[in-house]
């Protein structure tokens, strides 16, 4: 099946500064790739995603890089604030039954 | 407009124990899912559903079954409860096909609040 994997399992930027987290996965028929943010005793929520179509995508301070050949993926946040500290999941799917396979996560901390 | 949404929001079982979680959507999603998540780990899928009447395992199936009665719910039991199974519990629910096109693929999963479920 399906593995992915995240690097860093921690970050922390100061606030202003920019904040990579980058994924791996396994399966090259993988198709889809959402980024979901969870903050403290809440559920996660997805704030941008990718399909194999694109290289890349952007919304606001945020954006998702995909390299379909190396497979992997990476989420960009510019110009951090405080809140968006959180801990933050990459995911892939292939598109079976729409399952998703999460990475295991990221805790970001903005510094102010 | 709902969403999606769990009863019940935490639970305390003593081991062997029984339960039922609950998973409510009013978004007429074809698709739900069961995830477990732990300290530290990213969510694991439990048990999924891609329509009312059908149930397949996830990757974390051992020690749960799921029923899915009726298009908007989706069910997930523990029939002897373990303090393995101890853990933050979240159901999550998707359309069939994407938006904006005609073939079935991937679709923004839409998460309800989570149960935390604590086995003694």
């Amino acid at each position: 099946g399906e593995n992915v994997e995240q690097h860093p399992s921690t970050l922390s930027v100061q606030e202003g500064d920019s904040a990579v987290i980058k994924c791996t996965y396994s399966d090259s028929a993988s198709n889809y790739f959402p980024w979901y943010k969870q903050e403290l005793g809440k559920r996660p929520q997805l704030i941008i995603d990718i399909r194999s179509n694109v290289g890349e995508k952007k919304d606001q301070r945020i954006a998702v890089t995909l390299n379909k050949t190396a497979k992997h993926f990476s989420l960009h946040i510019t110009e951090t604030q405080p809140e968006d500290s959180a801990v933050y999941f990459c995911a892939a799917s292939t598109g079976a039954g729409n399952k998703l396979t999460f990475g295991g996560g990221t805790r970001v901390l903005v510094k102010p | 407009n709902a969403g999606v949404t769990q009863t019940p929001k935490f639970r305390v079982l003593k081991t062997g124990q029984s339960m039922t979680l609950l998973c409510a959507q009013d978004m007429n999603h074809e698709y739900m899912y069961w995830y477990r998540q732990d300290p530290g780990m990213g969510l694991r899928l439990i048990h999924y559903s891609v329509g009312e009447g059908t149930t397949a395992k996830g990757e974390v199936p051992d020690g749960y079954n799921v029923s899915r009665l009726k298009k908007q719910n989706f069910l997930l039991g523990l029939e002897s409860a373990a303090p393995s199974q101890t853990s933050v519990y979240f159901c999550a629910s998707s359309y069939a096909v994407p938006s904006g096109s005609s073939i079935p693929g991937p679709d923004t999963q839409y998460f309800g609040p989570g149960t935390r479920l604590t086995v003694l």
